[in-house]
């Protein structure tokens, strides 16, 4: 069964520009969480989507976004990007949400420069 | 604010030793709790997870819940230099997001 996919890979940007991550679960999975990895902070929840609706959103900026199609696949959004906004973005797949017995397996992530 | 709580390191153990990771956490409802392995520019992979208080062994790998004292462990053994890595503890409950740890910096010394 193949892994979680990421795309693109690496990106690099300028300020004030917009990207679009975009992530394909593990087949059968319904469940997408999106993360924000930097050294400073660690690993930081964006949010979760579960059947194309937003079940959790941590703590960050309206400016990031996302959702889920019918397929499961997720996309996030980062709007009007700023330098503070270079991470590693990394996209986590699970069977179903809420479960707790569920488990995230994790895709390769998309380096994001902001230059 | 739910937080999880691990020391950073690096946690440096002679190659054939035992290396003991700790975690704690401060939701006390929390359910699930699962440590992935990073190695330095990957993602993480997971390594076990466990639900229950008590040990849980999978391989070179044990994980210790004592939902009490609201901690879980790692434990490592025969620790191998391709263990160098770091460990982070994630933790959840129903219908919630996880909340990871800092990570703890593992170096495993031939």
């Amino acid at each position: 069964k193949a892994g979680v996919t990421q795309t693109p890979r690496y990106l690099i940007k300028t300020r004030g520009q917009q990207v679009t991550l975009s992530c394909s679960p593990i087949s059968g999975h319904r469940s997408v969480s999106w993360y924000q990895q930097t050294p400073g902070q660690g690993l930081q929840f964006l949010f979760e989507y579960f059947s194309e609706t937003q079940r959790n959103k941590g703590n960050f900026p309206g400016r990031f976004s996302g959702r889920q199609f019918s397929n499961s696949r997720s996309e996030m959004n980062v709007s009007t990007l700023e330098l503070g906004d270079s991470a590693l973005y990394l996209c986590a797949s699970s069977l179903m949400a809420g479960s707790s017995t569920d488990t995230q397996y994790f895709g390769p992530g998309t380096r994001l420069t902001v230059l | 604010q739910k937080e999880v709580e691990q020391n950073s390191g690096p946690l440096s153990v002679p190659e054939g030793a035992i290396a003991s990771l700790n975690c704690t956490y401060s939701d006390r409802g929390s359910q699930s709790f699962f440590w992935y392995r990073q190695y330095s520019g990957k993602s993480p992979e997971l390594i076990m997870f466990i639900y229950s208080n008590g040990d849980k062994e999978d391989g070179r790998f044990t994980a210790q819940l004592n939902k009490a004292s609201q901690y879980v462990s790692l434990l490592i053994r025969d620790s191998q230099p391709s263990d160098s890595a770091t460990y982070l503890c994630a933790v959840t409950n129903y219908g919630q997001n996880f909340v990871f740890g800092p990570g703890t910096r593992l170096s495993v010394l031939p």
